[in-house]
């Protein structure tokens, strides 16, 4: 069965609103989890590393202002766009790192289209 | 810093034909190296992974990989392809010292047609 979980799967919003998306690791606690943006026909980019109990690491050239991140428990991480734009229509990934291990499972992804 | 090169953007091949995806990468500290697999409009799932030990690596449906530290490449390998493989696979490298990041090469559009 999945061990991420996102939501929503897809979201339609219009230029100049927010969405939040989540990111849920359902099989165990973590207290880092990372999100991804990936445009049609590219690579995943890590856009940040979200930390719980601390705030979260942005990867350069990545607007924290824009793409606000709370790791709201051991399972729970969020993501926020905010102000959204057309630009920022994408899929959002997120992953959860099993410790101890250095694999990953990933989310499902979100795909935001902003109008 | 890490990088990925994979080499090959698109690769088409027939079924049951053999197929290599290639994959090089560039580190100054020890790295662990992914293979992911991505069907349209999901996440990625693993098909396998290099951490240490024997450098041929077994992963699911069939494929393998081999780590060569002194071409800096993981190539992945399947002796015969179907059509389900069709998919866009991802070449990822985590160094040690970063805290399970994962740095993904450009990928390659797998195309298996009958």
């Amino acid at each position: 069965g999945a061990v991420v979980s996102q939501h929503p799967s897809w979201v339609i919003c219009k230029s100049g609103t927010s969405v939040k998306i989540e990111c849920r690791s359902l099989d165990f606690q973590a207290t880092t989890m990372f999100w991804y943006r990936q445009f049609p026909k590219q690579s995943l980019m890590l856009m940040a590393t979200s930390n719980e109990g601390s705030k979260a690491t942005y990867e350069q050239g990545v607007e924290k202002d824009k793409f606000l991140i709370n790791h709201a428990s051991l399972t729970l991480s969020t993501l926020t766009v905010t102000s959204a734009h057309p630009e920022d229509s994408s899929f959002y990934i997120c992953s959860v790192p099993r410790q101890g291990s250095y694999e990953q499972y990933f989310g499902p992804g979100t795909r935001l289209t902003v109008t | 810093a890490q990088s990925v090169t994979q080499l090959d953007s698109q690769v088409p091949v027939f079924e049951e034909a053999p197929v290599e995806l290639r994959c090089n990468y560039s580190s100054s500290v020890s790295v662990y190296l992914f293979w992911y697999v991505q069907y349209p409009n999901q996440g990625l799932q693993l098909l396998l992974k290099y951490l240490s030990g024997s450098t041929l690596v077994k992963g699911i449906n069939g494929f393998e990989a081999e780590f060569n530290k002194s071409q800096t490449s993981f190539h992945l390998r399947k002796p015969s392809v179907h059509i389900s493989d069709t998919a866009e696979y991802f070449c990822a490298v985590s160094a040690g010292n970063q805290g399970g990041k994962l740095i993904f090469g450009q990928g390659t559009e797998l195309s298996v047609k009958p």
